[in-house]
């Protein structure tokens, strides 16, 4: 089946240093990948996506490639503030499948925690 | 605004009880999902819904029901038979596309049997 494997944490930064958050994933057909981030307390929301291979999905400064080769999706930030502090979700979905395949297959998360 | 709302967000149940989860939205989305949260598990489908009236059984739909009867609202009852019931409870919805699409989430309900 689909899966979604991420580094784990927590992940501690100081602010202003690079962030690097590993998603690899396995799926048995062409899969949309999607980073989510949750706040404390709150529910999840989308920070970038990307539907197709070399794709970059990228916004509020993360990045990520869709790298096929390598089946891998990883978040990248150069310069990380505080306010990142959150739990990161790396999912896919397979589209154009229809029934329970329109869900979402998230990893674990990933909390990354920064410190002034 | 658009959105989905969740309600209550913090809720306490007796062991043996029932209890029902709101959530709505007004995006106008023809899908709507149910997750389940727990510490370093990420997030499991519970169920979801694709039309008004119709519902599948998502990964973990054991001791779990829903209903939607309109577009806009699929609440989620817990029921007693759940075994380990305390969680955060996510809602989620996206338009019936089969295309490429965002899902939205709410702002959660943590449960917390007693």
């Amino acid at each position: 089946g689909d899966s979604v494997t991420q580094m784990e944490g927590p992940v501690t930064l100081s602010e202003e240093a690079f962030l690097t958050i590993n998603c690899t994933y396995t799926a048995t057909g062409y899969p949309s990948l999607f980073w989510y981030v949750q706040y404390p307390g709150e529910g999840l929301q989308l920070l970038l996506k990307a539907t197709k291979a070399d794709d970059k999905g990228s916004n509020k400064g993360f990045e990520a490639t869709y790298r096929k080769e390598t089946t891998s999706f990883h978040l990248e930030k150069g310069s990380v503030q505080v306010s990142d502090s959150a739990v990161y979700f790396c999912a896919l979905r397979i589209p154009n499948s229809g029934g329970s395949n329109y869900k979402l297959t998230f990893g674990k998360g990933t909390l990354l925690t920064v410190n002034p | 605004d658009g959105g989905i709302t969740q309600s209550p967000k913090y809720l306490f149940r007796k062991e043996g009880q029932n209890v029902t989860l709101s959530c709505e939205q007004n995006l106008n989305h023809d899908a709507m999902y149910w997750y389940r949260q727990d510490p370093g598990q990420g997030l499991r489908l519970i169920y979801y819904s694709q039309i008004v009236n119709d519902f599948q059984k998502g990964d973990i739909a054991e001791g779990y029901s829903v209903s939607r009867e309109k577009k806009e609202s699929f609440p989620l009852t817990v029921t007693s038979a759940q075994k380990n019931p305390t969680a955060f409870y996510l809602c989620a919805s996206n338009r019936d596309s089969k295309f490429t699409d965002t899902q939205y989430f709410g702002p959660g309900t943590r449960l917390t049997v007693l």
